[in-house]
């Protein structure tokens, strides 16, 4: 069974940075699939980050691009999420995801990290 | 950027019920279209990808339809484990609906 399990800092100051990994088991990052992350402010909608594959390949939300960076680890079977200058409108539950191979829609997700930002 | 709007916002029914609810593009995703399910303190769980293939472990009773700008995703029988907001996302550019909740009547 495929597991994804996201882990990082629940608080991060105004202005700081954002980093979240997702570590994955019962699969490889270094097969077809993409993986996302999806993230999803408090009693709001989904947001989709960005996705990345084994080769590198990496698509942005473009309204998030110029703050976010996606980077995976072979090594350790595990992907990243920084997000820079960070502000309260991305105080989130945030989602790794692994995307189905042929269509980019989410069949396995992690159990979401809550990452506030605050003073 | 491709804008889902889901309709209706709020749908109150029974179980037994049939549920239809509704996702439209603001242009076309053919039919790069998927429906999740989201309970209270849980991640999404995919129902439907292109539009009306059911994933691994869905209950016959949901079904998807539609291509271009107009999908529906259909419960023809609620059991009490439906209650839940449904996201249609389309991932020809990869944006979500706002969601639709289904409650108990």
């Amino acid at each position: 069974q495929v597991q994804l399990q996201e882990s990082g800092p629940g608080l991060v100051r105004p202005s700081g940075t954002l980093a979240l990994t997702c570590a994955v088991s019962g699969d490889s990052v270094t097969g077809d699939n993409w993986w996302s992350w999806v993230r999803q402010p408090p009693g709001k909608g989904l947001e989709w980050i960005g996705e990345i594959n084994h080769t590198g390949s990496i698509n942005y939300n473009p309204s998030l691009r110029s703050r976010v960076t996606i980077s995976v680890d072979m090594s350790k079977n595990q992907i990243s999420l920084r997000v820079n200058s960070v502000t309260a409108a991305d105080t989130a539950v945030y989602y790794c995801a692994r995307s189905l191979v042929g269509a980019r829609c989410f069949d396995f997700w992690g159990q979401g990290t809550l990452v506030t930002v605050s003073s | 950027e491709i804008v889902l709007t889901q309709s209706p916002g709020t749908l109150s029914l029974s179980p037994g019920e049939r549920a239809t609810l509704s996702c439209r593009a603001s242009q076309s995703v053919y039919i790069s279209l998927a429906w999740y399910q989201q309970k209270p303190g849980q991640a999404p769980r995919l129902l439907i990808f292109g539009a009306s293939s059911r994933a691994t472990g869905i209950p016959d009773r949901f079904s998807g339809s539609g291509s271009g700008t107009d999908f529906t995703l259909t419960i023809s029988r609620l059991e009490p484990e439906d209650f839940a907001v449904y996201y249609c996302q389309q991932y020809y550019s990869w944006t979500f609906g706002q969601g639709t909740k289904v409650e108990i009547k």
